[in-house]
């Protein structure tokens, strides 16, 4: 059983370009957290979304940022036109049903914006 | 508010023992978790508590005080290894439970 798989690992973009991050959950995890982790900070909750459902997105700026977890395939953490400030670390988490305290975490993706 | 503070920073020996503390204010609770992250890592999970008291795991255990709104993370027989950052995060209630981190307490190992 593969854990919470993101990808990529790193990504590099310039400003304004778009950035795609993906996050596969564990299998027969439906829930999925995504954080950011801005450096020389904790990590800070963005959105928590079920398959075809965004249940909180408290967390997502207003602009620019959008997450999705499709019937099939990964969830994807979608920021366009990005700034300096995007510049952090990116974690995914994945819980079964009603058991967050099940949660685990992927590798996370560092996205550096030139 | 939602407020979760520990210290920045930390020392210690190989071989001794350290606390790191955790105070948390949050509107919800439903367990406080202690994770550890390498630099460049993900958070690894160590402990959960959601009931008062202690709970051991091998050198690692963990200690919460819901009245105080308190919890401390004990290493015992440090390793070098076990230089880390240590979050310590609260499981918000409601409905989407989300983990509400403090910023990490970076631990360093010294021979």
């Amino acid at each position: 059983n593969a854990g919470v798989m993101q990808n990529p690992r790193h990504l590099v973009r310039r400003r304004g370009q778009e950035a795609r991050l993906r996050c596969s959950p564990m299998k027969g995890h439906s829930h999925v957290y995504w954080y950011r982790q801005l450096p020389e900070e904790g990590l800070k909750f963005m959105v928590y979304l079920q398959k075809e459902n965004i249940i909180d997105e408290s967390g997502m700026p207003k602009e620019r940022f959008s997450a999705e977890f499709p019937k099939e395939g990964p969830s994807i953490l979608r920021i366009q036109q990005v700034v300096r400030g995007d510049s952090a670390a990116y974690f995914c988490a994945s819980s079964p049903p009603d058991r967050q305290t099940e949660a685990f975490f992927g590798q996370g993706t560092r996205l550096t914006v030139v | 508010g939602q407020n979760i503070d520990q210290p920045t920073e930390m020392t210690a020996t190989e071989g001794a023992i350290v606390q790191i503390n955790c105070t948390y204010q949050t509107s919800g609770f439903n367990g406080l978790f202690w994770y550890q992250q390498h630099a460049g890592e993900a958070p690894t999970f160590l402990s959960y508590n959601v009931l008062d008291g202690l709970e051991e795991k091998g050198r690692f255990s963990s200690f919460l005080s819901r009245s105080k709104g308190y919890s401390y993370l004990l290493l015992k027989e440090l390793q070098m290894k076990d230089s880390a950052s240590y979050l310590c995060a609260v499981l918000g209630g409601g409905a989407t439970n989300k983990l509400i981190f403090g910023t990490g307490t970076l631990l360093a190992v010294q021979p």
